[in-house]
């Protein structure tokens, strides 16, 4: 079956550097991934998405990165500001409309 | 902006009681979303919806959850007789095709 799995349960970066969040999926298959971002209590928040014509995609201050040689997802965020504090999922679509989900990465930003 | 709003923001029920958990879709997205997230696991589908009925159902979605879009606006997930194991955060999503966008959660405590 499907899995989509992340590398760093947990990530620290100082305020004003960048981060980059990774993510493993197993399904090659899967032709649609999302980078989601979920705040303590909230529900998770869209970023930035992906199709699998495609090998990077900006938007602001964010950048998402496939591989899928090596069915791998990034999301690199520019210039990190402690409201980036958050837990991030990468979610992926394999055929049908559902999204599967990562386990989450955790980054803290340090002031 | 529109957003997935969700009522209540946390109910609580005692096992075998039945629940239902309400949702109001962005205005013009066709396909709608139940998932749940287990405190401190990942967000995992339950089921989607479009043109009035279920499109996908995963292995959770068994015959004690049901869903319903009695009107225009509002799409529900009823539990008929809740378990223990059935506390969670349930997040509702509607999406104008791939882009889904979640509303901010019901805690459900099954006591």
């Amino acid at each position: 079956g499907e899995s989509v799995g992340l590398h760093l349960p947990t990530l620290s970066v100082q305020e004003g550097d960048n981060s980059i969040i990774n993510c493993a999926y197993s399904n090659s298959a899967s032709d649609y991934f999302i980078w989601y971002k979920q705040e303590s209590g909230k529900g998770p928040q869209f970023i930035i998405d992906i199709r699998s014509n495609m090998d990077k995609r900006q938007g602001q201050r964010v950048t998402v990165l496939l591989n899928k040689t090596v069915k791998h997802l990034s999301l690199q965020i520019a210039a990190t500001q402690p409201g980036d504090s958050a837990v991030y999922f990468c979610a992926e679509r394999a055929g049908a409309n559902n999204l599967f989900f990562g386990t989450g990465t955790r980054l803290t930003v340090i002031p | 902006e529109p957003e997935v709003t969700q009522t209540p923001s946390h109910q609580v029920t005692q096992m075998g009681q039945e629940v239902i958990l309400r949702c109001v879709p962005i205005s013009n997205h066709l396909y709608f979303y139940w998932y749940r997230q287990i405190l401190g696991q990942k967000v995992e589908f339950l089921v989607s919806f479009y043109n009035n009925e279920i499109s996908e159902k995963s292995e959770i979605f068994d015959d004690q959850f049901s869903v319903e879009r009695p009107d225009g606006s509002n799409f529900t997930l009823k539990i008929r007789s809740t378990k223990l194991e059935d506390s969670a955060m349930y997040f509702c999503a509607s999406s104008p095709l791939l882009e889904q966008y979640f509303g901010p959660g019901t805690r459900l405590t099954v006591t």
